[in-house]
């Protein structure tokens, strides 16, 4: 159970375009989803949150006009990165947690993004 | 400023030993506390969940919580190179999730 799947899971694609990745819940309904960026060597940074139905919790710093995401039911969320540039490559992953309330989180597998 | 703090490693274990990964935190109303293992390129994948004080084993894995003294440690009995990965403490007061740096594991053959 708690199977979380992301789409696609490597993405090239050219400067100033757009990328969306899908993370979805396969096997739970999740409350929350969320979206972090993983560089080389570096921690999980958490970008932002969001919730079915309203609107994303954005960390601070992250650009909230370049990073746009959609909760548009429980079990899809996506994120979509406009204008890309190559300083947006890196390792995108999405996690969700249950209705259980214990905030275990899930990850998905993750989405390598190259801007070229 | 939540924060959640790992010696990031590289720590090294032959075959069989026990590895002791250990991890504490600022925020004293955390409520909910949780190991990740992360292999070089994948994403991280829990591997216990630890909410009350004590020991909470399973199988090779042995979670330990101390809240009074903010410290979390994850135990691997019987280590094998199949465990070699970065493990990730993470941390919850409410919804999100605070993750430390991670702490680099190798168990040599």
């Amino acid at each position: 159970g708690a199977v979380v799947s992301q789409h696609p899971s490597r993405v090239i694609c050219k400067s100033g375009t757009s990328v969306k990745i899908e993370c979805r819940s396969l096997d739970f309904q999740a409350t929350t989803m969320f979206w972090y960026r993983q560089f080389p060597k570096k921690s999980l940074m958490l970008m932002a949150t969001s919730n079915e139905g309203s609107k994303a919790t954005y960390e601070q710093g992250v650009e909230k006009d370049k990073f746009l995401i959609n909760h548009a039911s429980l079990t899809l969320s996506t994120l979509t990165v406009t204008s890309a540039h190559p300083e947006d490559s890196s390792f995108y992953i999405c996690s969700a947690t249950t209705t259980s309330g214990n905030y275990e989180q899930y990850f998905g597998p993750g989405t390598r993004l190259t801007v070229t | 400023q939540k924060e959640v703090e790992q010696n990031s490693g590289p720590l090294s274990v032959p075959e069989g030993a026990i590895a002791s990964l250990n991890c504490t935190y600022s925020d004293r109303v955390s409520q909910s506390f949780f190991w990740y293992r992360q292999y070089s390129g994948k994403s991280p994948e829990l591997i216990m969940s630890i909410y009350s004080n004590g020991d909470k084993e399973d199988g090779r894995f042995t979670a330990q919580l101390n809240k009074a003294s903010q410290y979390v440690s994850l135990l691997i009995r019987d280590s094998q190179p199949s465990d070699s990965a970065t493990y990730l403490c993470a941390v919850s007061g409410y919804s999100t999730l605070t993750f430390g740096k991670g702490t680099m594991l190798l168990v040599s053959p």
